[in-house]
């Protein structure tokens, strides 16, 4: 069974460029959060869909955004890059339907993003 | 709402015990314990829910003190594969997960 996959791996932006990161989470997963990873932050959450629903979103400027299509496969976007956008951006996904989330998640290996 | 780990590293001996302490200033429905080896993805530990259960599978096992809105990571007779950072994830609403800062554990020979 296929794991959760981001592509691309790595990423170089300047600085106001845009990017797209891309999440093919496990087959039949129907949630996928995002979140962004930095030396002395730890991870920080950014959104979580299921079935192409946005449920929550983290404490992100709107520069920030996501989306899920109908296969469940995520993207998320960041519009005008800065510097304090480089880190490493990991999707998860997981069976979590309803509530609480007592389903734990599967990590991908992320997309590390270089603000230049 | 991102809970807090203490400490923030530790480093021990093989065969010595750790224990990685989480809090949350809310109330929780359950707290989820992840390790992150280094250029890795985080991997699943365990989930503790509402109850003050406590878990664990071989010498890593935790605690969840729902009134306190905390939880404890206890590992035991450490060895070298369980070094890298541990996090908690605290679920304070549903279907969002917020981590911690994250605890680096390194374990020497």
């Amino acid at each position: 069974k296929a794991g959760v996959t981001q592509t691309p791996r790595y990423l170089i932006k300047t600085r106001g460029q845009q990017v797209t990161l891309s999440c093919s989470p496990i087959s039949g997963h129907r949630s996928v959060s995002w979140y962004q990873q930095t030396p002395g932050q730890g991870l920080q959450f950014l959104f979580e869909y299921f079935s192409e629903t946005q449920r929550n979103k983290g404490n992100f400027p709107g520069r920030f955004s996501g989306r899920q299509f109908s296969n469940s496969r995520s993207e998320m976007n960041v519009s005008t890059l800065e510097l304090g956008d480089s880190a490493l951006y990991l999707c998860a996904s997981s069976w979590a339907e309803g509530l609480p989330t007592n389903e734990k998640l599967f990590f991908g290996s992320g997309t590390q993003l270089s603000v230049l | 709402q991102q809970p807090v780990q203490s400490p923030q590293a530790v480093i021990l001996r093989e065969g010595e015990d750790a224990v990685i302490n989480c809090s949350s200033s809310k109330a929780l429905y359950s707290v989820h314990w992840y390790r992150q080896k280094h250029g890795e993805a985080p991997v699943f530990l365990m989930i503790l829910l509402k109850g003050g259960e406590q878990k664990g599978h071989d010498k890593i096992s935790a605690s969840f003190n729902e009134k306190k809105q905390q939880s404890s990571l206890y590992l035991t007779a450490s060895q070298l594969s369980y070094s890298g950072t541990y996090f908690c994830g605290t679920e304070p609403g549903a279907n969002n997960l917020f981590f911690g800062t994250g605890t680096r554990l390194t374990v020497i020979p």
